[in-house]
């Protein structure tokens, strides 16, 4: 069984379009991740929801929002796509104040041309 | 602010010989750690974590790490390397009550035959 899933794996698009990612896990975690990769492999954390609430919002532009619908569940969507977006972001999830050790996503490869 | 440093971009070993990644933190109390593994195409998958008690862990894959708080490191090892070991590995510190993982640059391993 997956345990942390996203969809799609790839998502090549178009500069200006808008885009959504979806990650669900069947970890029973309260608190869920996203992560960018950049050509370089650097992984710089973007957002995190315990309980569907944001608990860190790092330095993101305003076109990347993230929404919650439940615990198990943590989307994130593009607005006006820039170049500079393309990139794999993963999500991942963990159970705060527990383990603290987080679970991974295989990656979406977003190509925006 | 808690960093990590992997000083190795990339390292070559050939197969059955030992292998040893170094990883530095920096942080102000005591640290979480972790080292996780990304194969090409895949998502991080957890080698192996350290929160307190014995500096020597145990992980998946014949994967071992030691914590020396003396010099703020925090080494993985393999004592004998085979050609699926190739792939990016991540170093990643954390803190009791701080959700966010701080994760190194990685490091790219290469098995020769």
């Amino acid at each position: 069984d997956t345990a942390v899933s996203q969809t799609p794996k790839y998502l090549v698009t178009q500069m200006g379009n808008d885009k959504s990612i979806k990650c669900e896990q069947n970890l029973g975690h309260d608190t869920m991740y996203w992560y960018k990769q950049d050509s370089k492999k650097f992984l710089k954390i973007m957002f995190s929801y315990n309980n569907k609430e944001l608990i860190i919002n790092e330095t993101v532009p305003n076109r990347f929002s993230p929404k919650s619908p439940d615990k198990a569940h943590l989307n994130l969507h593009i607005n006006s796509l820039e170049l500079g977006d393309s990139a794999v972001y993963f999500c991942a999830s963990s159970q705060k104040g527990v383990t603290y050790e987080q679970y991974f996503g295989p990656g979406t490869r977003l190509t925006v041309t | 602010a808690q960093s990590v440093t992997q000083p190795d971009i990339h390292i070559t070993v050939s197969e059955g010989a030992s292998l040893e990644l170094r990883c530095n933190y920096s942080y102000g109390a005591t640290p979480y750690l972790f080292w996780y593994v990304q194969s090409p195409g895949q998502g991080l998958q957890l080698l192996l974590k350290y929160f307190s008690g014995d500096t020597l862990v145990q992980g998946i894959k014949g994967f071992e790490a030691e914590f020396k708080r003396s010099q703020s490191s925090f080494n993985l090892r393999k004592p004998s390397v085979h050609w699926s070991d190739a792939a990016e590995y991540f170093c990643a510190v954390g803190a009791f009550g701080n959700e966010k993982l701080t994760f190194g640059t990685g490091t790219r391993l290469t098995i020769i035959p």
